[in-house]
């Protein structure tokens, strides 16, 4: 597909569960992101991926999120044992080169989490 | 401590009048000023970007002009119309390899016809 894609759009899972959350980038976009957007809150970055470099966690909530990104493309977030608050919307990002800061993100649609 | 402040939190604006939103920073190492505009139930999608080795840029109907001094920005939508209605996000980034945007909260605008 032309844009980035991400699976499911929608997941509504029971407090205590574990959840996956799939992101395919743009063919070619070394440089990948995932944020969370709460309600009213804005876009809060969680990690970032550059090629083969070790990602950037500096921004995951806690020890229960962790994200990979295999063959320096598809990523998966990964929620452990899932909360209340972590009810969002998850955004992957990615561009074409991590290295221009003014190189545009493109956005997925995102994936609306519910934890009940 | 929030490093981009966005105001209004929502905007109501008649078909034909400017929208304007506004943003102000901390950092700054911040170089890269982008606006995006959401719609529901789709991800944010880039509108327009600055520098700040400009004041001002303008593509159509929308403009963004830039005061370093202040650390501020401001996005306006002139002639604004209902499909403008829209979540929008004002953002900024570091020059520096793999640093991600930090995004305002947001501004809701509604344009009544």
């Amino acid at each position: 597909g032309a844009g980035v894609s991400q699976s499911p759009s929608n997941k509504v899972t029971e407090k205590g569960k574990d959840v996956e959350l799939r992101c395919d980038p743009i063919s070619g976009h070394t440089a990948l992101y995932w944020y969370r957007q709460s309600l009213g809150q804005g876009l809060e970055f969680l990690i970032y991926f550059q090629g083969n470099s070790a990602p950037d966690k500096s921004g995951l909530p806690s020890d229960r999120f962790s994200a990979e990104r295999t063959g320096g493309s598809v990523s998966t977030l990964t929620i452990q044992r899932t909360q209340q608050e972590d009810s969002a919307v998850y955004l992957c990002a990615s561009n074409r080169d991590g290295g221009t800061s003014t190189d545009t993100q493109y956005f997925g649609p995102g994936t609306r989490l519910t934890v009940l | 401590q929030q490093q981009v402040k966005q105001s209004p939190q929502s905007l109501i604006v008649q078909k034909g009048g400017i929208s304007i939103i506004n943003c102000a920073y901390e950092n700054t190492a911040f170089d890269y000023f982008p606006w995006y505009q959401q719609f529901p139930g789709k991800g944010p999608a880039l509108l327009i970007a600055i520098r700040p080795d400009v004041s001002e840029k303008k593509e159509g109907r929308f403009t963004i002009s830039f005061n370093k001094s202040a650390k501020q920005f401001s996005l306006h939508i002139m002639d604004s119309q209902p499909g403008d209605s829209a979540t929008y996000f004002c953002a900024a980034r570091e020059d520096q390899a793999g640093t991600a945007l930090i995004f305002g909260k947001g501004t809701t605008l509604s344009v009544s016809s």
